[in-house]
């Protein structure tokens, strides 16, 4: 168990709707980072978040929004949803900003659109 | 092209085999390489990482690193069931700008 919870395990949700996903970092962990995994794509990295603030953008689409709050939990946003964003949703969490060598992910979110 | 390319196998090979998995990249401003290792329904997992060229091991992982080839390879010596997996390779610049880039995984069965 890597200590980052992810919740929803699975959402399955029609084109067009929006969804939240919610992640909580490891005690301590002031950074998140979102990232999209399907079997067209791979594992994409999406955005990341520091103590509240933006630091890094990925590939991710315009439909798609993130943010940090207080308590340093995040949430993933996607909106008007297409069959294609069907994918496991990741999130990670380090103690600074931009290391992947302290990355700890949590087990993911299936989202399946219909 | 895509920026970094990985065979996604799938790769099945007998218990204590030695197992070779391999990416290739085209951006020349990649200086760190990583391998992770994702079991199924599970986060990965940072396995190794290889700061520009050069061989890194640990225990019966080695992975090597050939910049002037753009290639990058991970050995698994004896290979164990418990190493079946998804073994994704990653490359990052290194610069301040947090960008992550991930192959799309090779699914590698060791079979007892």
């Amino acid at each position: 168990d890597s200590g980052v919870t992810q919740t929803p395990k699975h959402l399955i949700t029609a084109t067009g709707q929006r969804v939240t996903l919610r992640c909580s970092p490891r005690s301590g962990d002031l950074s998140v980072y979102w990232y999209q995994q399907s079997l067209d794509q791979g594992l994409q990295f999406l955005i990341q978040y520091y103590n509240g603030e933006e630091r890094a953008k990925g590939n991710i689409l315009e439909r798609f929004s993130a943010q940090q709050f207080p308590d340093l939990h995040s949430e993933l946003n996607l909106s008007s949803l297409e069959l294609g964003d069907s994918a496991l949703y990741f999130c990670a969490s380090s103690t600074s900003t931009g290391s992947w060598v302290e990355q700890f992910f949590g087990p993911g979110t299936r989202l399946t659109v219909l | 092209q895509k920026e970094v390319e990985q065979d996604p196998g799938p790769l099945s090979v007998p218990e204590g085999a030695i197992v070779s998995l391999n990416c290739t990249y085209s951006n020349s401003a990649f200086q760190y390489f990583m391998w992770y290792r994702q079991y199924s329904r599970k986060g990965p997992e940072l396995l190794m990482y290889t700061y520009s060229s050069g061989n890194k091991e640990d225990g019966r992982f080695t992975a090597q690193v050939d910049k002037s080839s753009k290639y990058i390879s991970l050995f698994i010596r004896d290979s164990q069931p418990s190493d079946s997996a998804t073994y994704l390779c990653a490359m990052d610049s290194g610069g301040s700008n947090y960008k992550l880039t991930f192959g799309k995984g090779t699914l590698l069965t060791v079979n007892p």
